[in-house]
């Protein structure tokens, strides 16, 4: 039973580039949710995709903007890259639909690891 | 502001040891609250999940408590291993739900030494 998966691990890109990051859920779920972890701080929800729709969204700027197929794999692209979107970028699927309780288990990735310079 | 903060930044201790990592929230009201392991360079994992009418919640080697009234989580890690050396972070899901309000703490650094 393969869980969530992520390409690429590592990335480095420079200022203004775009990017995009890949993410497969763990079998039998449909809903993925992206999230930025900046070094030595906790994740920060970027957005939240069930049936190849955004249904929730964080605090980020219209430069962060995803997919999601209907094999529920998700995409998340960021455009005109900035230093401070270095970070570890983080998938995590779960069973939906999103409800209000989120009580049900998030399963991360392992993350990519993207650089900008 | 819904906040979620923790303590120690970072702990080392010996093999064997036990441990207790503090998160104290202001979220409120709050559905849940989850305690999670992060290895370095990988995601999280869920440790334990408490409801806000629960007060402890076991997982092995870790136990988890809550006490709504002071708004106050901890975890506590018994007869610890080499292999529990990893970033351990609280997680509050405010009672509005969503999860663009979920709120992470910025995590305990747990190092355990032979």
């Amino acid at each position: 039973d393969a869980g969530v998966t992520q390409s690429p691990t590592h990335l480095i890109k420079t200022r203004g580039q775009q990017v995009t990051l890949r993410c497969s859920p763990k079998s039998g779920h449909d809903t993925v949710s992206w999230y930025q972890q900046a070094l030595g701080q906790g994740p920060q929800f970027i957005f939240q995709y069930y049936e190849e729709e955004e249904r929730q969204r964080g605090n980020f700027p219209d430069r962060f903007s995803g997919h999601q197929f209907p094999n529920y794999s998700s995409e998340l692209n960021v455009n005109a890259l900035l230093l401070g979107d270095s970070a570890l970028y983080l998938c995590a699927s779960s069973l939906g639909p999103p409800s209000g309780g989120d009580i049900e288990t998030q399963y991360f990735g392992p993350g990519t690891r993207l650089l900008v310079l | 502001k819904n906040q979620v903060e923790q303590s120690p930044q970072s702990l080392i201790i010996l093999e064997g040891k036990n441990c207790t990592l503090q998160c104290n929230y202001t979220v409120s009201p709050f559905s849940n609250l989850r305690w999670y392991k992060q290895d370095t360079g990988r995601g999280p994992v869920s440790l334990t999940i408490m409801t806000f009418s629960e007060n402890t919640k076991s997982n092995g080697r870790y136990t988890a408590t809550l006490d709504a009234d002071t708004k106050q989580s901890s975890l506590h890690i018994t007869a610890s291993q080499l292999s529990d050396s990893a970033s351990y972070i609280c997680v509050v899901s405010p009672l509005s739900g969503g999860y663009n309000k979920l709120i992470f703490g910025a995590g305990t650094r747990l190092a355990v030494h032979p």
